[in-house]
């Protein structure tokens, strides 16, 4: 069965300062995984996906298999950078996704 | 375009009572599903749709029934509330062969 596990579920930072947020999943095969992200009074909205290798907002999420992670990070925090995070994965085979538990990201002025 | 549009925003329902959520999409999407928000838990999947007329189940499916007769539409029912069903709802539409889901604005169920 597929598990997404974020072990922080309230994370604070400086502005400035380092992030990371982490996520490790569990799956048999080789999944998609994902982030969302929602800011307060907004919708839940993808930030960023593993396959486009892409960086959102300054934020970046390496997939590693061997460690079965997709950490999502950025070097410098903001302040808009305050929102819900949430990691997730959809098997390669199937159009369900899974989510964790998230993780609330709090960056001090 | 409206994108993913819940009804109502807010409702209280009391024990037993049945009441249906309401989901819409206008961008032709394939894909809707329901998912449930509790603290602690994260987004759990309810159930999922990939098309009209095709249902599914997602991780927790009990107490709820679902329908897809049009690509726009796709409603939760909750057949007999319960304290358990206490939750925000969300709703999601995706197009085939995309990664974006697209997020409706939530409805908060508070049962007594």
């Amino acid at each position: 069965a597929q598990r997404v596990t974020q072990p922080e579920k309230l994370l604070s930072v400086f502005k400035g300062a380092p992030v990371e947020l982490k996520c490790n999943y569990s799956y048999s095969g080789s999944p998609e995984l994902f982030w969302y992200v929602q800011y307060s009074r907004q919708r839940l909205q993808l930030l960023l996906r593993h396959i486009s290798r892409e960086s959102i907002k300054g934020f970046t999420a390496d997939l590693n298999k061997g460690e079965t992670s997709f950490h999502l990070k950025k070097p410098f925090a903001q302040e808009e950078d305050s929102a819900m995070y949430y990691c997730a994965l959809r098997p390669l085979s199937g159009n369900q996704f899974y989510f964790g538990t998230g993780t609330s990201l709090t960056v001090i002025p | 375009n409206a994108g993913v549009t819940q009804t109502p925003k807010f409702q209280v329902l009391k024990t037993g009572q049945s009441m249906t959520l309401q989901c819409a999409q206008d961008m032709n999407h394939e894909y809707m599903s329901w998912y449930r928000q509790d603290p602690g838990m994260g987004l759990r999947l309810i159930h999922y749709s990939v098309g009209a007329g095709i249902t599914d189940q997602g991780e927790v499916p009990n107490g709820y029934n679902v329908s897809r007769s049009t690509t726009e539409d796709f409603p939760l029912r909750l057949l007999s509330a319960a304290p358990s069903q206490t939750s925000v709802y969300f709703c999601a539409s995706a197009d085939r062969g995309t990664d974006t889901q697209y997020f409706g604005p939530g409805t908060r169920l508070t049962v007594l």
